[in-house]
């Protein structure tokens, strides 16, 4: 079964700074997706940014890019110019490839503050 | 607005009761979900269907029920609640391939006494 680690409960980072969060995965497949989610007080999963595992350019949305290192299976979030408004729980998420219909695997999430 | 509405937004319920969480989605996608999420937890899925008239059990199924009425429906169903099913419910769902991301519902926050 496919396992997905954060090993940052909490994260704490000054307005306007770089913080980068922490994700590991351990799967047996190759072709397979990940994901960021954002979950704010008002409890809705917002995606955030995806990696598809064949793509080797990392995945950029705006101020939000990730680190794949595919070979370590780590999959990590940075967020650049952080706001106040990012301030939320950060959920890894990671979902076979394929036409299946697998649910997402999450990690148990890491929580940012943002310190004004 | 498109997306995944879930019914009720909150429940509190008795030791023994039963209840269904329904949920309902108009993008039209085949594949839809039902996750549990604990405090200190990631969400775990509890149910999923692929498609109209399957269902298959995912990482904690057990003391629950599911049915998809239809394309646009999914149901959670506890026939005995228990205190350990105690906990905020998200409905999900999503196309097969590729997978853009899935669209949550705004969840159901249950506590059982």
């Amino acid at each position: 079964a496919q396992t997905v680690t954060q090993s940052q409960p909490e994260m704490s980072v000054q307005e306007a700074e770089t913080v980068t969060l922490s994700c590991t995965y351990d799967t047996s497949e190759s072709d397979y997706y990940l994901f960021w989610y954002k979950q704010p007080p008002s409890r809705q999963m917002i995606l955030v940014i995806r990696q598809e595992a064949y793509k080797q350019q990392n995945a950029t949305e705006n101020r939000f890019s990730v680190n794949f290192q595919k070979a370590a299976k780590s999959f990590s979030l940075k967020i650049s110019d952080s706001q106040l408004g990012d301030a939320a729980m950060y959920f890894c998420a990671y979902r076979r490839g394929g036409g299946g219909a697998d649910g997402l695997t999450f990690g148990k999430g890491t929580h940012l503050i943002i310190q004004p | 607005n498109a997306g995944v509405t879930q019914t009720p937004k909150f429940q509190v319920l008795k030791t023994g009761q039963s209840m269904t969480l329904q949920c309902a989605q108009d993008m039209n996608h085949n594949s839809m979900y039902w996750y549990r999420q604990d405090p200190g937890m990631g969400l775990r899925l509890i149910y999923y269907s692929a498609s109209e008239g399957t269902t298959d059990k995912g990482e904690v199924p057990n003391g629950y029920n599911v049915s998809r009425l239809n394309k646009r429906e999914f149901s959670l169903r506890l026939e005995s609640a228990a205190p350990s099913q105690t906990s905020v419910y998200f409905c999900a769902s999503s196309e097969r391939q590729p997978p853009d991301g899935y669209t949550f519902g705004s969840g159901t926050r249950l506590t059982v006494v």
